[in-house]
């Protein structure tokens, strides 16, 4: 079974300061992790992705996540904060099997992100 | 490029109307589909999800129903409508090639609901 946490519902930081959101999961594959971003009353956007390969991904707006398997971690980070990357964002990882070859995501619950100008 | 649409995009109902919500996508042949439900501070909620036409399973037993007509169109229904089910309803696609398929899902805009 698969499962995602996200350490803190609402992260504030500095506009200008480092961006870090957690995300710890559990999968009983290998597994497959992403990060969307969502705007209010907007849809999610998908971020970045971790297949296979290259621990350290890079995805849009500047941000980039690392797969740390030994830590069973996927957080992701920005170096500098921006006042528009405030919005919510939400770790997936892949899984469970819907049939026909395909797989559901399981999301965490997302984290709010803050920033203060 | 494939696009999903959504609508509407706002809508107030009374309690015990009926629902029927409309997702489509284009861009793309026999996607899997997916209805999901926001309400406030309660994260993602999967509904329904569909891999092929006429083919709808559910996560969670409600007074909603789901229907896939077509190939690229996933409608959400009810008949009568709880105070419970507002919220922000969001459909979703994504697609099964391979073996190496990622299974990444894309987004439709959302309709928000509101129940009076």
């Amino acid at each position: 079974a698969q499962s995602v946490t996200q350490l803190g519902s609402h992260v504030s930081v500095s506009e200008g300061a480092l961006v870090l959101l957690r995300c710890n999961y559990s999968s009983s594959v290998p597994p497959y992790l992403f990060w969307y971003v969502q705007y209010p009353n907007q849809g999610l956007q998908l971020l970045l992705k971790y297949t296979t390969g290259a621990t350290l991904v890079k995805g849009i707006n500047g941000f980039e996540a690392e797969f740390k398997k030994s830590e069973t971690s996927f957080h992701l980070t920005k170096p500098s904060a921006h006042m528009s990357d405030a919005a919510e964002y939400f770790c997936a990882v892949r899984g469970p099997y819907s049939g026909a070859g395909s797989y559901q995501l399981t999301f965490g619950k997302g984290t709010k992100l803050s920033v203060i100008p | 490029s494939q696009t999903i649409h959504q609508w509407p995009a706002t809508l107030v109902q009374p309690v015990g109307s009926p629902l029927s919500l409309e997702c489509t996508v284009e861009g793309t042949s026999n996607p899997n589909l997916y209805w999901y439900r926001q309400a406030a501070g309660r994260g993602l909620q999967l509904l329904f999800y569909s891999v092929g036409i006429g083919q709808i399973s559910s996560e969670v037993p409600q007074n909603l129903s789901a229907s896939r007509p077509q190939d690229r169109q996933f409608i959400l229904s009810s008949k009568k409508l709880l105070l419970s089910d507002s919220g922000f309803y969001l459909c979703a696609w994504s697609i099964y090639r391979d073996s190496l398929s990622y299974n990444e899902q894309f987004f439709g805009p959302g309709t928000r609901l509101t129940v009076l």
